[in-house]
């Protein structure tokens, strides 16, 4: 497929658990972000990365998320010590760099969270 | 900081009937607007986007909006509704400074009623 993938679909945990979810970009995407969907709500931005460049993390509620991509391939989003308020829809997005003219951003089906 | 405003929550319509779907933003810079659209259980699909030039933008499925820039909006419309275009729709801004995020709306559901 050559669309944004994520894994797994669905995530149900254990509150106080720790969980890591997967984002494969689309192939030579050098943008990704990743944002939450709360029920009922729009989409929050987390984190963007760009190539080499450091990271924009500015979105990240606390210091128990964070998230890694390695070169311009996947990235991962972990959540530690998980509360009940993160059950969510976690969606990513790549796009081609912004600077090539404000591309779009293509989107995965996202990542139900449900904290028990 | 932009911010993105979605003034109907939910929009009832039946099928063949017009809709318009409302985004205002606010913004003290330039901006690049979006439409998506979500289906359940699924991601987000760009309908369309305004960058420049033309204020009447086209997108998928027989959808348009315009760009109003003294009225900081960006309406998205179309002239008869499928029962099939049941969906959430999300406007969204990127600042032309921003380089990175998108600010979303709160989402509008579109139901179509037979």
């Amino acid at each position: 497929g050559a669309g944004v993938s994520q894994s797994p679909s669905n995530k149900v945990t254990e509150k106080g658990k720790d969980v890591e979810l997967r984002c494969d970009p689309i192939s030579g995407h050098t943008a990704l972000y990743w944002y939450r969907q709360r029920l009922g709500q729009g989409l929050e931005f987390l984190i963007y990365f760009q190539g080499n460049s450091a990271p924009d993390k500015s979105g990240l509620p606390s210091d128990r998320f964070s998230a890694e991509r390695t070169g311009e391939s996947v990235s991962t989003l972990t959540i530690q010590r998980t509360q009940q308020e993160d059950s969510a829809v976690y969606l990513c997005a790549s796009s081609l760099a912004w600077q090539l003219g404000n591309q779009p951003q293509h989107f995965g089906d996202g990542t139900r969270l449900s904290i028990l | 900081a932009q911010s993105v405003t979605q003034l109907d929550s939910q929009v009832p319509v039946f099928e063949e009937a017009p809709v318009e779907l409302r985004c205002n933003y606010s913004s003290s810079v330039s901006v690049y607007l979006f439409w998506y659209v979500q289906y359940p259980n699924q991601g987000l699909q760009l309908l369309l986007k305004y960058l420049s030039g033309s204020t009447l933008v086209k997108g998928i499925n027989g959808f348009e909006a315009e760009f109003n820039k003294s009225q900081t909006s960006f309406h998205l419309r179309k002239p008869s509704v499928h029962i099939s275009d049941t969906a959430e729709y999300f406007c969204a801004v990127r600042e032309e400074t921003s380089g990175s995020r998108l600010t979303f709306g709160e989402g509008t559901q579109l139901t179509v009623n037979p």
